[in-house]
């Protein structure tokens, strides 16, 4: 069993729709959870991040952790079809007690997103 | 501005063949990391540094090296290349620090083993 579970889709919905990724882990050390976005034949950037469980929005994206569930979410609302994309979670452990990350990431599979016109 | 780059964006290689990848960063990171990302695996750690000299190994490994002579720097080998290496490497770089640390990646170098 992989340590973090992402669906691959594909998904295709039409603009303005509300998206809704998601993915689930197994490793309880985890502590800090994000998302990536993967546009064709580029690296992947930085979308949201989030430590420990909570909301956080930016704009049109929130992120949600549960921790007691092992699940993460992120949310796309109106969506565009600049937003048509690979869309990565990725999970990091805390190396030390001080908090300190070095930004070693655990991913999952990654879901493509088609919005359409 | 500060960066990552990668070389060659793409490669074609016979199988048994030594293959390097490079990897510069200007950030001046301390910590960089190797990737592989195939269909229905996402993106899987090959190798990481968290400083010069050091080097540790990721989950999928096997029949890859590195090594890390400076800061700017983290070269990917492939001692004898295979068809099961065809894939696309990406780079990766980090500072270390308290709490979250993004990591930026690099364009990516498409490798094909024939």
């Amino acid at each position: 069993q992989k340590e973090v579970e992402q669906d691959p889709g594909p998904l295709s919905v039409p603009e303005g729709a509300i998206v809704s990724l998601n993915c689930t882990y197994s490793n309880s050390a985890f502590q800090y959870f994000m998302w990536y976005r993967q546009y064709s034949r580029k690296g992947p950037e930085l979308l949201m991040y989030t430590y420990s469980s909570g909301n956080k929005e930016d704009g049109r994206f929130t992120a949600q952790v549960d921790k007691s569930s092992k699940y993460i979410s992120l949310f796309i609302r109106d969506s565009q079809p600049s937003d048509s994309a690979t869309y990565l979670c990725a999970m990091s452990a805390l190396l030390d007690a001080g908090g300190t990350s070095y930004g070693k990431l655990t991913f999952g599979q990654g879901t493509i997103l088609t919005v359409h016109p | 501005d500060a960066e990552i780059t990668q070389s060659p964006r793409h490669k074609i290689t016979e199988t048994g063949r030594q293959v390097t990848l490079a990897c510069h960063q200007t950030w001046n990171h301390n910590n960089m990391f190797w990737y592989r990302q195939d269909l229905g695996h996402g993106l899987r750690l090959i190798h990481y540094s968290y400083g010069v000299h050091d080097t540790n190994k990721g989950e999928v490994s096997d029949g890859y090296s590195v090594s890390r002579s400076n800061t700017e720097d983290l070269p990917l080998t492939l001692e004898s290349a295979a068809s099961s290496q065809t894939s696309v490497y990406f780079c990766a770089s980090s500072r270390t620090q308290g709490g979250n640390t993004e990591a930026f990646f690099g364009q990516g170098t498409r490798l094909t083993v024939v």
